[in-house]
């Protein structure tokens, strides 16, 4: 299994400029996250979704919007890039129901790196 | 407010000594506790959970944790360290019926040869 794929794993990006980065998760997990990580602080939760169409903000939301129009994907849209934004970003995702290895925790992808200049 | 703490930035240990990395919550409820490691430009990987039933409990790689609900603490502990224990560590609390994790800030694992 794939498990989660973030792509792409790099990207610098100039100030005001947007993109997506982009998760797919393929174990039917209902629930998916994102998190940045920044050094010292730990990650902190982005936005996350239950179940496709059903999205919600988490700690720190701010100049970012999700959409879950699937079970499979979960895309991540920076609108104005900002050098705040410079960070690590990480997808997971997670089910409620056994047979994962980590039950009730998260799986996550290998993250992307984004630059803001 | 929920939340969690590793109140060390960084532990440094000789290979073969014991290791613990320390970890303390603060959440209502029931908890469900988490270890994950994390490698230099890789993803987080999951080490051992605290669910319910044995207060110790153990995971990937040799490593265990121990649950203290009257302390509210969930130490991630090693009996020997070996140098490719070396990472960075992050403990999470998954509160009551919620879906949703809170991380620690991570604890830098150093261990010499």
């Amino acid at each position: 299994n794939a498990g989660v794929t973030q792509t792409p794993k790099f990207r610098i990006l100039k100030i005001g400029q947007s993109m997506t980065l982009q998760c797919a998760q393929d174990m039917n997990h209902n629930y998916m996250y994102w998190y940045r990580q920044d050094p010292g602080m730990g990650l902190k939760l982005i936005y996350y979704s239950v179940g496709a169409g059903i999205t919600d903000k988490g700690e720190v939301p701010n100049g970012y919007n999700v959409s879950r129009s699937t079970t499979e994907d979960f895309p991540l849209r920076l609108e104005l890039a900002a050098p705040s934004q410079t960070s690590v970003y990480f997808c997971a995702s997670s089910s409620t129901v056994t047979g994962t290895g980590d039950l009730y925790g998260y799986t996550f992808g290998s993250g992307t790196r984004l630059t803001v200049v | 407010a929920q939340s969690v703490a590793q109140p060390e930035d960084q532990v440094n240990v000789a290979e073969g000594n014991p290791l613990t990395v320390k970890c303390t919550y603060s959440v209502s409820g029931n908890p469900y506790l988490f270890w994950y490691v994390q490698y230099p430009n890789r993803g987080l990987q999951f080490l051992l959970k605290y669910i319910t039933g044995d207060n110790l409990v153990k995971g990937s790689y040799g490593f265990e944790a121990e649950f203290n609900k009257s302390q509210t603490s969930f130490h991630l502990k090693k009996p020997s360290a070996l140098v490719s224990d070396s990472a960075l560590y992050f403990c999470a609390v998954r509160p009551g019926n919620t879906g949703k994790l809170i991380f620690g800030q991570g604890t830098t694992l150093q261990v010499k040869p």
